[in-house]
């Protein structure tokens, strides 16, 4: 059964920082992994989303990375703003189907 | 290009009644996938329909039941409602194995 766990499971920082949020999956027989948002109380907005044969994505100020032999993904925001702040998920895809299992999340705060 | 929309937003019901949530994919996404949100289990699984077809199911009793359209939309029916089901169901649309796309959820407090 794949299981997905997020650390840290909270994270403060000031503006402008640079930051890593981590995701480990224990089985790597996966078809893709995704990065979502969630602000309180809203859906999920998704942000990057990495195929099992790639390495990473991109989008704005956001890279992730994926090393699918290790099981392990990471999220890094560059120049992180008040407005990053949110609950970010990963979820992985097994092989063909679209069923998602996710990880409990990262709490990120951003302070002026 | 419009998103996934779900409905209601919001609900609240009694112990013991039933409710059911409606789910409009995107358009040409034949995949719905259905997930409950708590504080205590985060995001846990229910059930995926690929073109009218339950695909997959997740380890949930059976008063939660779903279907799927001709036309993609789901709706998924709770039956004899349970305080624990008080939750923020989420529904998730995409081709299949591709990009997922959630809705905004429908908020559900059983009283």
């Amino acid at each position: 059964k794949q299981e997905v766990t997020q650390i840290p499971a909270a994270l403060s920082v000031p503006e402008g920082e640079n930051l890593v949020l981590n995701c480990s999956f224990t089985d790597s027989a996966i078809y893709n992994l995704q990065w979502f948002r969630q602000d309180p109380g809203k859906g999920l907005t998704s942000l990057l989303l990495i195929q099992s044969s790639q390495r990473e994505q991109t989008s704005g100020r956001l890279n992730a990375s994926l090393d699918k032999s290790s099981g392990r993904s990471t999220l890094y925001i560059a120049a992180s703003q008040p407005g990053d702040s949110a609950t970010y998920l990963c979820a992985v895809t097994s092989s063909g189907y679209s069923t998602l299992t996710f990880g409990k999340g990262t709490m990120l705060l951003v302070s002026p | 290009k419009a998103g996934v929309t779900q409905t209601p937003r919001y609900l609240i019901k009694t112990r013991g009644q039933q409710v059911t949530l409606s789910c409009s994919p995107i358009s040409g996404h034949r995949s719905v996938s259905w997930y409950q949100q708590t504080p205590g289990q985060g995001l846990q699984f229910l059930f995926e329909y690929f073109s009218e077809t339950q695909r997959n199911k997740g380890n949930f009793p059976g008063r939660f039941s779903g279907r799927q359209f001709s036309n993609s939309r789901s709706e998924m029916n709770v039956s004899t409602l349970e305080l624990g089901d008080s939750a923020l169901y989420l529904c998730a649309s995409s081709t299949q194995g591709v990009e997922a796309f959630f809705g905004q959820g429908t908020r559900l407090t059983v009283v």
